[in-house]
């Protein structure tokens, strides 16, 4: 059973540019969390999906930011006019449910020119 | 929303001692708490967890105490290891985590 993967490992934009990030969470997990961190930080939350609904997006920007898991294919977190300000390591987590353990992805490193 | 404090931010000991980390947290609504342990550059893994009905668990070197009525838990590490130095994380869940801002351990040997 592969665990959770995100794609790309790292991702280079210069600003004011557009960031996707993949995240194909563990198999037969349905819940996907979006985590920030910045250096030497911890983990902030962005959102709480299910497959085709935002359960919690309380934590994201309320600009420029946007993310989905839809009924087929990977959750994508997009960033859209990247600024300096974005660069972070971002993790997906995935869980079978609401209240169980949360696996985290390898995160992919944004570092924005 | 959830509020998790996490105590301290940095703790060093040495090679054998004892290390204690504490958090508390704001929502009585939280019924699951878990520790994860971060190296640098790699992602969190959880590493011991309990749920609210439980007070005490405890995993080989690692136990986790929980105290409802006060809203705090705290994690334990016996005979550390110079490998358990890394970031330890803390984390509060009502639907979404709520993390702590993490303690920097580091284990002299």
């Amino acid at each position: 059973n592969a665990g959770v993967m995100q794609n790309p490992r790292h991702l280079v934009r210069r600003r004011g540019q557009e960031a996707r990030l993949r995240c194909s969470p563990m198999k037969g997990h349905s819940h996907v969390y979006w985590y920030r961190q910045l250096p030497e930080e911890g983990l902030k939350f962005m959102v709480y999906l299910q497959k085709e609904n935002i359960i919690d997006e309380s934590g994201m920007p309320k600009e420029r930011f946007s993310a989905e898991f839809p009924k087929e294919g990977p959750s994508i977190l997009r960033i859209q006019q990247v600024v300096r300000g974005d660069s972070a390591a971002y993790f997906c987590a995935s869980s079978p449910g609401e209240g169980n353990e949360q696996f985290f992805g390898p995160g992919t490193r944004l570092t924005v020119l | 929303g959830e509020n998790v404090e996490q105590h301290p931010s940095t703790l060093s000991v040495q090679e054998g001692d004892s290390a204690v980390i504490k958090c508390t947290y704001s929502d009585s609504a939280s019924n699951y708490f878990p520790w994860y342990k971060q190296e640098l550059g790699k992602r969190p893994q959880l590493i011991i967890d309990i749920r609210s009905n439980v007070g005490e668990k405890k995993d080989q070197r690692i136990a986790v105490t929980l105290n409802k009525t006060a809203k705090h838990f705290s994690l334990h590490i016996t005979e550390t290891q110079p490998e358990d130095s890394a970031v330890y994380f803390c984390a509060a869940r009502a639907g979404k985590s709520t993390f702590g801002d993490g303690t920097t351990l580091t284990v002299k040997p």
